[in-house]
Order: C-alpha cells, then structure tokens, then sequence
C-alpha cells in the first residue's frame, strides 16, 4: 500500500521568497516519486521525478526536489517564487515495480496550492 | 510530439444524453489511462489500458464506458450520468504500463445537469 501527504493546502509566498512545498510519503517498497502543477482548468504537468540515481533531482522551471529515504520525504523547492508559479502541486508515488494491482498507479497527494504576492 | 489532446474541452450534459470524450496521442504509447478530477482533489485513476485491452478498472460504475479502438484513441462513452459525476475528465499515456512518466492531456470538463 502506499500514501502521499501533502503539508498545508495552501502556501503563500512573496515574489522573489523561497519555495516549500512539503510532501511525505508512506510505500512498502521502494518508490518512484513525482512532482506535477496543474495550472487552473488545465492538466497536470510533471515538474519532476526521481526513480534511482542522484537524490537530487532538478526539474523544469527552476524547481527542485530532494528524496530523503530516511525521513520519506521529498519536499520541492525553489529559491526564487515567480508570479508565474501560482498554481496547484500534487506529489504523488507509485511503486518501482509494476505488478499486481499497483499496475501502472499513481497515487496522488491532496495538492497543494501556491500564491505567489507581488 | 509530446502532447495529448483531449476533445471536447467542455461538455454539459442531461441525466439521460449519451456523450463520448475523445483523447487521442501520437508519441507511440501502448498505455492509457483515465482519470476523474473533482473540484480541490487530486486525480483518481478510473480506467487504464495496455496494448489496447483494459488492464485496470478502479470499479467505476457502468454508466462509464472506456473503448481503446487502437493505440492511439482512448474514448470514454457517458450514459445516464448523475449530477455528482460533474468533474474534470483527464486522460494520459505512457510508454507502457511499467512506464513510470505519464503525459497527461488538458481535460475535458464536463458538465451534467
């Protein structure tokens, strides 16, 4: 069985401020993770993934994320907030092998949305 | 090509029509997937499809109706919908089913009054 939780709904932050999102995640085994923002009335976007290798993972538009297996997180992060980063952000885990009726599925986190302030 | 369309991109409809959402990618993924997205929720996985037979069926009701004509067409046919059905309707693919990056289209927002 796996889980994602998402700290705080909603996170607001001045342009130019640091970005936190925080996600945690409870899986069985080992896990793929993901980061998507969906803008309003659009589809989701993968920002970013982390399947083996570095546990530092760099996506697109300045974010980034850090897996921490020991504290099963994997927070996203950018340093400088743009008015353009105003949206909504699902973490979501699905485990690395794909058998049985974890087959092909994600599973998201409640979102978290961003207000970005001038 | 990295995109997935979706048609119609807005859809209302009466308890009693019948309507089918067409999703359609051109980037050689033998895996696709439905997805229900009520208002302020993530994504629920509804149906998913590889090499174009169902795989998965996260028990949706039958007045949803998925067809998978080939490998690049995913239709969801409607029928008899209730009000509470109102809600995005996102549809993605993936290399396969194993694969682990969906591309996911923009949804069609439907409507059932």
């Amino acid at each position: 069985a796996q889980s994602v939780t998402q700290l705080g709904s909603h996170v607001s932050v001045s342009e130019g401020a640091l970005v936190l999102l925080r996600c945690n995640y409870s899986s069985s085994v080992p896990p793929y993770l993901f980061w998507y923002v969906q803008y309003p009335n659009q589809g989701l976007q993968l920002l970013l993934k982390y399947t083996t290798g570095a546990t530092l993972v760099k996506g697109i538009n300045g974010f980034e994320a850090e897996f921490k297996k020991s504290e099963t997180s994997f927070h996203l992060t950018k340093p400088s907030a743009h008015m353009s980063d105003a949206a909504e952000y699902f973490c979501a885990v699905r485990p690395w092998f794909a058998g049985g009726t974890s087959y092909g599925k994600l599973t998201f986190g409640q979102g978290t949305i961003l207000t970005v302030h001038p | 090509d990295t995109e997935v369309t979706q048609t119609p991109k807005h859809l209302v409809m009466g308890m009693t029509n019948k309507k089918s959402l067409k999703c359609e990618q051109h980037m050689g993924h033998r895996a696709m997937y439905w997805y229900k997205q009520k208002a302020k929720k993530p994504p629920e996985l509804m149906f998913v499809y590889s090499y174009e037979k169902l795989s998965i069926n996260e028990s949706v009701p039958s007045r949803f109706s998925p067809e998978c004509p080939n490998s690049s067409l995913l239709n969801l046919h409607l029928h008899a919908l209730q009000p509470e059905d109102s809600a995005l309707y996102l549809c993605a693919s993936s290399q396969d089913s194993r694969s682990y990056e969906q591309y996911f289209g923009p949804g069609t927002r439907l409507t059932v009054t």
